[in-house]
Parts: structure tokens; sequence; C-alpha cells
């Protein structure tokens, strides 16, 4: 149980143009969603978090214009990478915690190329 | 704010040999405790987690931390490493506010 899954697990994209990554929770209601970024080498750097039907709540330094998070149903958050550059180009997950309980659940990732 | 130490980035250990991975926090207040470990290849999947009581805590594969207030500590341990326990391990702490914060991680590798 406890499944959480990416979509897509790659993207390269052109400079410009903008690229959705999907989260879903498999097999539980997730309340609450994460959004991490990994660079190289380092650890994951929250930057967002997603409550269902409300807006999101980003943590200091990430743009939320830029970086447009949809909470819509328990099961699904969307993270979608606005006018996108090389810079960021990255590793982002998501988590998922279930409903009541303080554990988060990681998705595989997104590894996303801006050319 | 709070953060999270791992003080060793890399690892490297033959099979049997014990395991001890050291994790700092920094945060005055209520903390929950977790480790996660990431397999090649894989996503992060949760180890062990402190959230009240008895302050050694037993997860999967033989793993165990355990939580000392006084040290804002919560190492890693495992008696004997397999092969298969290569990976990269991260601390993460979550406050009241529900912000879960990683340490650097520590990339453990494992000789046959």
């Amino acid at each position: 149980g406890a499944v959480v899954s990416q979509h897509p697990s790659r993207v390269i994209c052109k400079s410009g143009t903008s690229v959705k990554i999907e989260c879903r929770s498999l097999d539980f209601q997730a309340t609450t969603m994460f959004w991490y970024r990994q660079f190289p080498k380092q650890s994951l750097m929250l930057m967002a978090t997603s409550n269902e039907g409300s807006k999101a709540t980003y943590e200091q330094g990430v743009e939320k214009d830029k970086f447009l998070i949809n909470h819509a149903s328990l099961t699904l958050s969307t993270l979608t990478v606005t006018s996108a550059h090389p810079e960021d180009s990255s590793f982002y997950i998501c988590s998922a915690a279930l409903a009541g309980t303080d554990t988060q659940y990681f998705g595989p990732g997104t590894r996303l190329t801006v050319l | 704010a709070q953060s999270v130490s791992q003080h060793n980035h890399h690892v490297i250990l033959s099979e049997a040999a014990s395991l001890e991975l050291g994790c700092n926090y920094s945060y005055g207040g209520t903390v929950n405790l977790f480790w996660y470990v990431q397999y090649p290849g894989q996503h992060l999947q949760l180890l062990l987690k402190y959230f009240s009581g008895d302050p050694l805590v037993k997860g999967i594969k033989g793993f165990e931390a355990e939580f000392i207030k006084s040290k804002f500590s919560f190492n890693l341990r495992k008696p004997s490493v397999q092969w298969s326990d290569t990976a990269e391990y991260f601390c993460a702490v979550r406050n009241a506010g529900n912000m879960l914060t990683f340490g650097g991680g520590t990339r453990l590798m494992v000789k046959p």
C-alpha cells in the first residue's frame, strides 16, 4: 500500500515552454501533497505544500507564479513549471501524506531537462 | 529555521561490518524524525520513524535508530550490513508546522 506515482518520469523541453508533472496517490487518499526539488548530489529541498482544495503554501525563495501547483482531488496534485529555463532543470519529487497520518510516501521523481 | 546535518557524505564498508550514520538537527520544539533510503534507481522509501515513546526505534531490514534528545541526534545503525544495503540514506525532521527538512544524505557502498 501507500504507492505514489509521478508522470512523466523524464521530460525534455525547450526553453520558454511549460511542463506539467503529475503526482498521484494510487491506493490512498492524500489530503496533503508535497513537492521537492533535488539538485545533483544534494538533498531534497521542499518547494511547496499543497492541501486538497486550497492554495499551495510555497517555501521562501520559490516563485509561486513559476511553479504552479494544483491539488484538485485527494489523489492528484500537479506541478506546472511555466516558461521553463535551463536553470529549472532538476529532479522533481512529490510525496503524499496519508489522511490523518504524518508519514510521507514519495513518488519516483521526474527528471526535467530544459534545453 | 530548522536544519538537519548528516556527518558522513560517503561511507564504504565491507559486508558484515557494523554501520552507524550520524544525524543531528537543530530545532528546539517537538519533532518527528525519519530515516529514508533510496536504492539505486529507485525512489525514496521510509526506513523508520520516531514520533514518541521508546527512543530506540526499529525499522525494516534490521535497521534501528536512537533518538537522543539532549544531543539532538537520531543516528541510524545496523549491526551487520549486506551488499544490498548499498543506497543513499536521508535523515529528515518534521516540525510542528509539518515541514519536513532533509539532511544532505549519506551514500553507503557495501563491498561484497
